[in-house]
């Protein structure tokens, strides 16, 4: 597609429940990276994937979130027993290759999150 | 880890004025983006800078790497250009690449007619 893509750009979920994110990246990006942006601060790095492998999680806050990419394109953001803390726009990157140097990352619109 | 810092954190200008905003950050990076995050939140680069100068219409900006800043100008400001300006920078990893943006603050500028 001409830029990356999110669904659904907006969800609303009841503490406690469990939601899947989704990110289509542009057509041939290698690279594929999840930010989390709560209100008035800049997006904060979740996880990063160099084709279908997540190549750093380390921005994962805990064991409630996951993410895979199981063919190296479209990827999808897990979170399970959701928390209220857990309201956020997650942004979704994408950039031509990983490697050496990172390269330009395009974001996508974001699903802005809210947990009840 | 290292720290990006934005200034001016808010801005307001009068249609037509010129402006600055600086980005300083703590270590050495691989790359640096600006980006515009407009009213409904969508994420706009504006340049991908980790080194010299570029420009682009009414804007350009300069990344001094060896003195760790980036300055974006804008000129001859518009309305349009109401939102929030984010410096996000790649830190490097002995030579290679830690993948991971990592953003400043942001300044808020509000053009007004």
């Amino acid at each position: 597609g001409a830029g990356v893509s999110q669904t659904p750009s907006n969800k609303v979920t009841e503490k406690g429940k469990y939601v899947e994110l989704r990110c289509d990246p542009i057509s041939g990006h290698t690279a594929l990276y999840w930010y989390r942006q709560s209100l008035g601060q800049g997006p904060e790095f979740l996880i990063y994937f160099q084709g279908t492998g997540a190549a750093d999680d380390s921005g994962l806050p805990n064991d409630r979130f996951f993410a895979v990419r199981p063919e190296g394109s479209v990827s999808t953001l897990k979170i399970q027993r959701t928390e209220r803390g857990d309201s956020a726009v997650y942004l979704c990157a994408s950039s031509l290759t990983g490697r050496l140097a990172g390269g330009e990352q395009f974001f996508g619109p974001g699903t802005r999150l809210t947990v009840l | 880890g290292i720290q990006v810092e934005q200034s001016p954190p808010d801005l307001i200008l009068q249609e037509g004025a010129n402006s600055t905003l600086r980005c300083n950050f703590s270590d050495s990076v691989n790359n640096l983006q600006w980006f515009h995050q407009n009213p409904w939140g969508q994420l706009i680069n504006l340049f991908y800078i980790p080194s010299g100068t570029k420009q682009n219409g009414r804007l350009s900006a300069t990344t001094v790497a060896t003195e760790r800043y980036s300055l974006l100008y804008i000129s001859s400001s518009q309305t349009t250009d109401s939102g929030v300006y984010f410096c996000a920078v790649e830190g490097a990893n002995y030579g290679g690449a830690t993948n991971k943006l990592i953003f400043g603050t942001g300044t808020l500028l509000a053009v007004q007619p």
